[in-house]
């Protein structure tokens, strides 16, 4: 298996909601990441975690919240988010170190209003 | 702070064309380089990597790049494009102590019948 998936695919979210975005990976690769992607933009790296801990924050707001429960799940809780929010959000990961090859889910396409 | 560049922004060519996209890197130590593909909808796909030895990588789809330490570039190559390689490039470097995988901004290819 060397997928990464990531759900839901579609969100659509008032700026009052919370809600998760969920991301899973059964390589037994051991860093995670969440990349922000804007139209025809390269993504930006949000948050690294590396054995189960966060090791890079991106200087990300704290409306964004990163989570990972185990080794092979993800998560990225969002709360009071801006429709400058809206974008592309991937889910990657890596056997070990962020210099290794990073293996991309598809994404969830989020619209914030 | 480590940089990537990518110089082509859109590159339109006709089937059966070469194609060579440049990327070039800011960091003067020991990289590790990638090239990752983006095609309409779709979510990024890793093309080939560059971590040591051989120069000259082949990757998936007819694809090829070479590493030039002097040059600091990671050009990507293909002898002769279908009209199926339309999608965006992304160059990406890991380097030294950024900790993380820095994209370029990235280069649109289109192909025509």
């Amino acid at each position: 298996d060397t997928e990464v998936t990531q759900t839901p695919k579609h969100l659509v979210m008032g700026m009052t909601n919370k809600k998760s975005l969920k991301c899973e990976q059964h390589m037994g690769h051991r860093a995670m990441y969440w990349y922000k992607q804007k139209a025809k933009k390269p993504p930006e790296l949000m948050f690294v975690y590396s054995y189960e801990k966060l090791s890079i924050n991106e200087s990300v707001p704290s409306r964004f919240s990163p989570e990972c429960p185990n080794s092979s799940l993800l998560n990225l809780h969002l709360h009071a988010l801006q429709p400058e929010d809206s974008a592309l959000y991937l889910c990657a990961s890596s056997p070990g170190g962020a210099g290794e090859t990073q293996y991309f889910g598809p994404g969830t396409r989020l619209l914030v209003l | 702070a480590q940089s990537v560049s990518q110089h082509n922004h859109h590159v339109i060519l006709s089937e059966a064309a070469s194609l060579e996209l440049g990327c070039n890197y800011s960091y003067g130590g020991t990289v590790n380089l990638f090239w990752y593909v983006q095609y309409p909808g779709q979510h990024l796909q890793l093309l080939l990597k560059y971590f040591s030895g051989d120069p000259l990588v082949k990757g998936i789809k007819g694809f090829e790049a070479e590493f030039i330490k002097s040059k600091f570039s990671f050009n990507l190559r293909k002898p002769s494009v279908q009209w199926s390689d339309t999608a965006e490039y992304f160059c990406a470097v890991y380097g030294g102590s950024q900790g993380n995988l820095i994209f370029g901004k990235g280069t649109k290819l289109s192909v025509k019948p």
